[in-house]
């Protein structure tokens, strides 16, 4: 039973161009949910957060939606960069336990 | 640098043998997880320790995994009987305090394993 999904495994976008990566969650206790990069040998990153309280984070060219209601959350890459060329993986956690579910990843490819 | 490092890199295992995977973390963090990352299918916690205990907290049913705290900085999983399905990529990740989302977990680079 996977909590949190990531329906498309793969994204391909013109540099310059907006990236969106998608996420769906399950599990109504995730509270907090996060973003993170990964490249090939390399364990993941964090790159931004989001708390349920909020509908929306910013930071630089990332942002973070969450939709409660549909338990659905987002994030765009303005401009992408040929450098954020990697497996994105989103997370959720419920505060009350610090232990990560993450989705199956997406693999961005953003072309020159 | 001192980020956190896990060894060995890669692991070919018969089945029904018994692995041990090491995790070195960042110095003064509190919390180590384990993690598994199957190929599309996501990850799952598999333990997690708090400050000096010994014996992990397993977050599975099964009682093939385990994992010990040596060190402080320090977490071996073991993985007795292993299985086909066992075949997955197990990170590590410590924070400086457990149980706060807030305290962002850092990564090694995971240990694949395969079982044959």
């Amino acid at each position: 039973d996977q909590q949190v999904k990531q329906n498309s495994p793969s994204l391909s976008v013109q540099e310059g161009r907006i990236s969106i990566l998608n996420c769906d969650y399950t599990n109504s206790m995730f509270d907090y949910f996060l973003w993170y990069k990964k490249y090939p040998a390399e364990g993941p990153t964090f790159l931004i957060s989001i708390s349920s309280i909020k509908d929306k984070n910013e930071d630089g060219r990332f942002t973070v939606f969450l939709n409660k209601s549909a338990k659905h959350l987002s994030l765009h890459i303005v401009p992408s960069q040929p450098g954020d060329s990697a497996v994105y993986f989103c997370a959720a956690i419920p505060t009350s336990y610090g232990k990560l579910t993450f989705g199956q990843g997406t693999i961005l490819t953003v072309h020159p | 640098g001192a980020g956190v490092s896990q060894s060995p890199r890669y692991k070919v295992a018969k089945r029904g043998r018994d692995v041990a995977l090491r995790c070195d973390s960042i110095s003064g963090h509190v919390t180590l997880y384990w993690y598994r990352q199957t190929l599309g299918q996501g990850s799952e916690v598999l333990t997690y320790s708090q400050s000096d205990a010994q014996r992990d907290k397993s977050g599975r049913p099964s009682g093939r995994f385990s994992a010990e705290r040596p060190e402080r900085s320090v977490s071996t999983l073991k993985i007795q009987r292993t299985e086909q399905g066992d075949s997955a990529v197990y990170l590590c990740a410590s924070s400086l305090i457990g149980g706060n989302p807030y305290n962002e977990q850092f990564f090694g680079p995971g240990t694949r394993l395969t079982v044959l």
